[in-house]
């Protein structure tokens, strides 16, 4: 079975611009979660997905939003792209709610 | 508030030495702990976690890690390094009321020498 992936593998935007990134579950899980992981720190939780409703928000900006879809896959959007917003973008799968996590191997975004 | 410390950023070992990477907690509750492990450019694996009952867990490619009530902490150690073992490691603890949202630690690089 396939695991979680996630599209694009790496992506450049400047300032000011928006970006939509992907993830798809393992085929069963109904839960999403986004991370955000900095260089050199660990990742930090942004939003979890179950059954289509959010679960769970971290301290990110609205400029940050996600949403699930009928599939379980989910979008992660960010307007208004700073350059701290540079980071790995994590997705992770879990069975329910409270599951473990099964983690994507994350879309390398560079904000120029 | 929740929070994870690792407190060593890098270190290096021998390969067939032996292994303890560090982590102490702060959390209110029974925690719900794990250690993952990220390659260069990947996703992160998880090698095993502590929900609860016996306080010595064994995970995967041969690590186990205590949980230390007293101590809030979760160290992971293994018994004989491998080369292979060269990665960043990171502890968390899961905040099971919120979902399944985890708090991770800064990581522990580590490196193997020949």
């Amino acid at each position: 079975d396939a695991g979680v992936t996630q599209s694009p593998t790496h992506l450049i935007k400047t300032r000011g611009q928006h970006v939509t990134l992907r993830c798809s579950p393992i085929s069963g899980h109904k839960s999403v979660s986004w991370y955000q992981q900095v260089l050199g720190q660990g990742p930090q939780f942004i939003f979890q997905y179950y059954e289509k409703e959010e679960r769970g928000r971290g301290n990110f900006p609205d400029r940050f939003s996600a949403r699930q879809f009928p599939n379980y896959s989910s979008e992660l959007n960010v307007n208004a792209l700073l350059l701290g917003d540079s980071a790995l973008y994590l997705c992770a799968s879990s069975s329910a709610a409270n599951e473990k996590l099964f983690f994507g191997s994350g879309t390398q975004l560079s904000v120029l | 508030a929740q929070s994870v410390t690792q407190p060593d950023i890098h270190i290096t070992v021998s390969e067939g030495a032996s292994l303890e990477l560090r982590c102490n907690y702060s959390y209110g509750a029974t925690p719900y702990l794990f250690w993952y492990v990220q390659s260069p450019g990947q996703g992160l694996q998880l090698l095993l976690k502590y929900f609860s009952g016996d306080t010595l867990v064994q995970g995967i490619k041969g690590f186990e890690a205590e949980f230390k009530r007293s101590q809030s902490s979760f160290n992971l150690r293994k018994p004989s390094v491998h080369w292979s073992d060269a990665a960043e490691y990171f502890c968390a603890v899961g905040l099971m009321e919120y979902g399944n949202k985890l708090v991770f630690g800064a990581g522990t690089i580590l490196r193997v020498k020949s």
